[in-house]
């Protein structure tokens, strides 16, 4: 069975930082590309970050480019997401989602809160 | 980025009734679109792909069709676990963007 979660959220201030990882189990991790989402209370889905399967390439949406960095560790089935200069418009629920095929989501995980405030 | 935008925001429908949400591209996007469930505190799950491609695991009387700008999803026979946030995406083009969702409710 699929399974992707997510840890590391809470409460930070503006200006701070946090590192999400989302741990994955009941897939070949290293072989599927990744993704963050984010959804900010009681607002739709915005996309936020990819990752391709190796790490070698990655991709951001403009709002969070230069401030976070996404990353994976393979031999431990594991997604990251580092963010810098944290902003109140930051706060929502994260989600790591696998690529079923070119930026298609197929599973997600529960979800992260952070929250950016001070 | 491509704008979608779904209509309508919300509908109300009972049990048994057929629902059909609308999703359109602000450009053509050719068959690029997903569809996903999304209910109160829980992530979202994958309906549809490549706008009529049933994900694996999904019940049948989940449709979806088009091509190019518009699109849409369509339930034919509404169960009680279908109450929910539908949103669309486009993968035709980067970045990815979700419509702004249209919530389903019982009427």
């Amino acid at each position: 069975e699929v399974q992707l979660v997510e840890s590391g959220g809470g409460l930070v201030q503006p200006g701070g930082s946090l590192r999400l990882s989302c741990a994955a189990s009941g897939f070949t991790f290293s072989s599927y590309w990744m993704h963050w989402v984010r959804q900010a209370p009681g607002k739709g889905l915005v996309w936020v970050s990819r990752i391709n399967s190796d790490g070698s390439s990655t991709s951001y949406a403009d709002s969070v480019k230069g401030r976070f960095t996404i990353s994976r560790d393979n031999a431990k089935n594991t997604l990251y997401l580092q963010m810098n200069s944290l902003r109140a418009e930051d706060t929502a629920v994260y989600y790591c989602a696998r690529d079923l095929d070119t930026d298609y989501f197929d599973y997600w995980g529960q979800g992260t809160l952070v929250t950016v405030s001070s | 980025d491509i704008q979608m935008t779904q209509s309508p925001s919300s509908v109300s429908a009972s049990v048994g009734d057929r629902v059909t949400i609308t999703c359109r591209a602000s450009q053509g996007i050719s068959s690029w679109l997903a569809w996903y469930q999304q209910k109160p505190g829980k992530a979202p799950k994958l309906l549809i792909y490549a706008a009529s491609s049933l994900q694996s695991g999904v019940p049948s009387r989940f449709s979806g069709s088009g091509s190019g700008t518009d699109f849409t999803l369509t339930i034919s026979s509404l169960q009680p676990e279908d109450f929910a946030t539908y949103y669309c995406q486009q993968a035709n083009s980067f970045p990815p963007t979700f419509g702004q969702g249209t919530k389903l409710e019982i009427k």
